[in-house]
């Protein structure tokens, strides 16, 4: 099984500041890499497939990058609306994982 | 517009089996994608439970392999889920979800608004 260890738990920033997200991957995921964002009560949306994908009706502002071991989601200019839980996904190999989470919150 | 709806007892007892159906609407589940279970304890992470498709190809979390068993009906345009021999560990929000370009092993664009079952006497 590959472990997805995100970090960090939880990012304290404001509106309009930039956010850094990390997943780590135990062994090489490729580019095989997803992220979803989750909101209280939701269930997660699809940001980014493949690493650096945007999926449909993302804004600009989110961007993905990395392979093999180690990815980066940033949110160049964080929106009211972005203060979420992010989770990363591998689909390289069975069984499907997740990583912990990251929290946004606002600071 | 696609969507999918998840339902079933929000309350199971320990040692019984816990079942959940997924309704799909606004599309055929027989013409292709893989339908996926994916769950979130109370205040947790996400956990791929398994996944089928049209052709009845299954694929589960080994963690899970001995209890769980997805199935599909095409004519109601369903898929459902059945977890034996439950325990308070499976007190969760079960979401059913499509996987994005029908691969099988994808990430996932399309959810269910998920439903909460929580295991207790």
């Amino acid at each position: 099984e590959i472990v997805l260890t995100q970090s960090p738990a939880t990012l304290s920033l404001s509106p309009g500041e930039r956010a850094t997200l990390s997943c780590r991957a135990g062994q090489s995921v490729r580019s095989y890499l997803a992220w979803y964002q989750q909101k209280p009560g939701q269930a997660p949306r699809l940001l980014i497939y493949d690493a650096s994908n945007r999926a449909t009706g993302i804004p600009a502002r989110f961007s993905g990058s990395g392979s093999g071991t180690d990815f980066t989601l940033t949110i160049s200019s964080l929106e009211p609306e972005d203060f979420a839980v992010y989770y990363c996904q591998q689909r390289t190999s069975w069984p499907l994982t997740f990583g912990g989470g990251t929290k946004v919150e606002i600071k | 517009q696609v969507q999918l709806q998840e339902s079933g007892p929000g309350l199971v007892k320990p040692s019984e089996t816990l079942s959940l159906t997924c309704t799909v609407s606004g599309y055929s589940i027989s013409s292709g994608y893989h339908w996926y279970w994916i769950r979130q304890p109370p205040g947790k992470g996400l956990e791929w439970i398994g996944n089928i498709n049209h052709s009845r190809t299954t694929y589960y979390n080994p963690s899970l392999k001995s209890r769980v068993a997805i199935s599909i009906d095409t004519s109601k345009n369903q898929f459902s889920l059945r977890l034996t021999s439950v325990t308070a560990a499976d007190t969760a929000v079960y979401y059913c979800a499509r996987d994005f370009r029908g691969s099988g092993n994808d990430a996932f664009d399309l959810w269910g608004q998920g439903t909460m079952v929580t295991v207790s006497s």
